[in-house]
């Protein structure tokens, strides 16, 4: 199975400030790398995939980018309603695997 | 607008089967365009794929459940299935259902609320 691994596992900011969050695979993946948000008690939502085509409806202050192994969120100003946990998933083969989350929290 | 809503016991017994079904609103389960899929996410914890299907009953399965797993679909229903054998604490957690687009990049673009399954005596 393929690994995914973030960093950091959580993070403070502020509103309006600009994060990024890593996601890396145990081998290359191409560029199949999908990320999500989730709220408190809420089903995941999808943000990315193919590691940087914006799903419709998506802020365009959400971006993603990578290839191979390494991968970035990036939140370009962090709004109130972004405060959540974030996945990365691989699609490049069989099973389809998660990385473990990043938390996102107000300062 | 497309939905998807999961049903089942929230509560099962060590040793039985945990079932659920997924009931898909607003368009057809039918669609050549998507796949449809189970996750699960223990409280507090990571999402895990357990397995997806296809309209014409073509499934892929984690192998780390492939053993205990079955996904069937119910067309005429609009609606997939999950059935997990022989279930443990291991297996309490939030089962989500979903739906995958047809392409290369496989991500789950449509999810339901999730349901709860917790596995005790």
């Amino acid at each position: 199975d393929i690994q995914m691994t973030q960093s950091p596992s959580s993070l403070s900011a502020s509103v309006g400030d600009r994060i990024t969050i890593t996601c890396r695979a145990s081998q290359s993946i191409s560029i199949y790398l999908n990320w999500y948000q989730q709220k408190p008690g809420k089903a995941p939502k999808l943000l990315i995939y193919g590691a940087s085509s914006l799903q419709s409806g998506v802020p365009s202050r959400f971006s993603g980018s990578g290839s191979g192994t390494d991968f970035t969120l990036t939140i370009g100003s962090l709004q109130p309603e972004d405060f959540a946990t974030y996945f990365c998933q691989q699609s490049d083969s069989a099973p389809l695997t998660f990385g473990g989350g990043t938390k996102v929290e107000i300062k | 607008q497309l939905q998807l809503q999961e049903s089942g016991p929230g509560l099962v017994k060590p040793s039985e089967t945990l079932s659920l079904a997924c009931t898909v609103s607003g368009g057809s389960i039918s669609s050549p365009n998507y796949y449809w899929g189970w996750i699960r996410q223990p409280p507090g914890k990571g999402l895990e794929w357990i397995g997806s299907i296809y309209y014409s009953g073509s499934t892929h399965y984690n192998p780390s459940l492939k053993s205990r797993v079955t996904i069937s679909i119910d067309t005429s229903k609009n609606q997939f299935s999950l059935r997990l054998s022989s279930v443990t604490a291991a297996d309490t957690a939030i089962y989500y259902c979903a739906r995958l687009p047809r392409v290369s990049e496989w991500y789950f673009d449509l999810w339901g609320r999730g349901t709860l399954v917790t596995v005790s005596s």
